[in-house]
């Protein structure tokens, strides 16, 4: 069963880049679509987008002019990067496997805390 | 982007007894070529990612209990508890994966009256 684990700094300061790490483990990262969802605190579910293991990717239209999605087959690894952060991009950050059309997201990483903060 | 919109926004409901959440899409989620519905319905308890409960609108995760289900087509769709458990007090969200965008619904808390 495919596992998914966020990793990266918990804390950013405003106007920096926030950047994250999802490493998957238990099954390959090819042939799937994988996104990063996140969740401020107390709020609901909010897509970011999605990349593919070719390097496709499609970004949310609220964020897409900040948004960096890369991929790394030889490490199974997918990141984020978000740049000029500010107080309301606080949130736990997960990753997911899916976000393409026709795929509904079914596995989680636990989730990482990210808090903007000078 | 697809508006996904759920009712009610919090829910009590007697242990045993039926629980109902609405999830409306601003358009049509049902491919019809296919005749499936692009609806997940998720479940997040505290502290912990959502974990995928439903999809194509009806089909349980491996693992759901059977008292989980979901119905509808189109942009209407409901997730049923029929004999609500303790262990089942958690925020449910709905999702559409019709477009390339996915999004979700704001979704239902629901807790133990």
């Amino acid at each position: 069963q495919v596992q998914l684990q966020e990793s990266g700094p918990g804390l950013v300061k405003p106007s920096e880049t926030l950047s994250l790490t999802c490493t998957v483990s238990g099954g390959s990262i090819r042939n799937d679509y994988w996104s990063w969802i996140r969740q401020p605190p107390g709020k609901g579910l909010e897509w970011i987008g999605f990349v593919s293991y070719t390097g496709n990717t499609n970004y949310s239209p609220s964020l897409e002019s900040r948004v960096t999605m890369s991929v790394d087959t030889s490490k199974n690894q997918f990141s984020l990067q978000l740049t000029s952060v500010t107080a309301a991009d606080t949130a736990v950050y997960y990753c997911a496997r899916g976000g393409a059309s026709s795929k509904y997201f079914d596995a989680w990483g636990q989730g990482t805390l990210v808090t903007v903060f000078s | 982007d697809i508006v996904m919109t759920q009712s009610p926004e919090s829910l009590a409901v007697s242990l045993g007894e039926r629980a109902t959440i609405n999830c409306k899409s601003s358009q049509s989620v049902l491919y019809s070529p296919t005749k499936r519905n692009y609806l997940a319905w998720y479940q997040q308890k505290p502290g912990q990612p959502p974990k995928l409960f439903i999809y194509w609108a009806s089909t349980r995760e491996s693992g759901v209990p059977d008292r989980f289900s979901g119905s509808g087509s189109g942009t209407d769709f409901t997730l049923t508890i029929s004999s609500l458990q303790a262990e089942d007090v958690a925020v449910y969200y709905c999702q559409q994966y019709y477009t390339t965008r996915p999004t979700f619904g704001q979704g239902t808390k629901l807790e133990i009256k």
